[in-house]
């Protein structure tokens, strides 16, 4: 069972370039996340899809954008990369139920790095 | 302010030792708390999920305490294992649920 597969890994980037951070999930979740983690401190959101088509910010949008044409992918785009980008990103969703209800799975994670 | 506060920040135990980590949240207004493993370099595993009306939920060696009065959860972990080497996360569900709020995690590391 493949469940959340995030690609790349790791990545290098340098500062102004972009990229896009791939998520997918074969488990038919409607819900899914994008966090980023900090030495540190705890998980951040930066934007969610509650399915298909919709798409909101979280806690810190800034610099980045998404977009959820299916509902097995969830891809984070970064434009015009900062130091400041420098994290691990997270990618999850979350299993049918109310909006306070659900398990939440994570992917591996990918470690961006922005010189 | 919502905040989740864990304690203490790193532990280390021997093997077959048990532990209690604590977490304290001023989120309000609270839905559930649940509690994560995330091993080194890995996404957060689920290990409890917890409604504010319960007090107790096992998951093997782990169980979870919840006090919705004191705004206060423990974890406590039996017989360690080596591979329970791990940092445990306490996270707190806001109303709606993208306003999960996230505790800075508890590093244990158990030892040989």
């Amino acid at each position: 069972n493949a469940g959340v597969t995030q690609t790349p890994k790791f990545r290098i980037l340098k500062i102004g370039q972009s990229m896009t951070l791939q998520c997918a999930q074969d488990m038919n979740h409607n819900y899914m996340y994008w966090y980023r983690q900090d030495p540190g401190m705890g998980l951040k959101l930066i934007y969610y899809s509650v399915g298909a088509g919709i798409t909101d910010k979280g806690e810190v949008p800034n610099g980045y954008n998404v977009s959820r044409s299916t509902t097995e992918d969830f891809p984070l785009r970064l434009e015009l990369a900062a130091p400041s980008q420098t994290s691990v990103y997270f990618c999850a969703s979350k299993t049918p139920g109310g909006a306070d209800t659900g398990e939440l799975f994570f992917g591996e994670g990918s470690r961006l790095t922005v010189l | 302010k919502n905040q989740v506060e864990q304690s203490p920040q790193s532990l280390i135990i021997l093997e077959g030792k048990n532990c209690t980590l604590q977490c304290n949240y001023t989120v309000s207004p609270f839905s559930n708390l649940r509690w994560y493993k995330q091993d080194t370099g890995r996404g957060p595993v689920s290990l409890t999920i917890m409604t504010f009306s319960e007090n107790t939920k096992s998951n093997g060696r782990y169980t979870a305490t919840l006090d919705a009065d004191t705004k206060q959860s423990s974890l406590h972990i039996t017989a360690s294992q080596l591979s329970d080497s791990a940092s445990y996360i306490c996270v707190v569900l806001n109303t709606g649920f993208q306003k999960l709020v996230f505790g800075t995690g508890t590093r244990l590391l158990v030892s040989p």
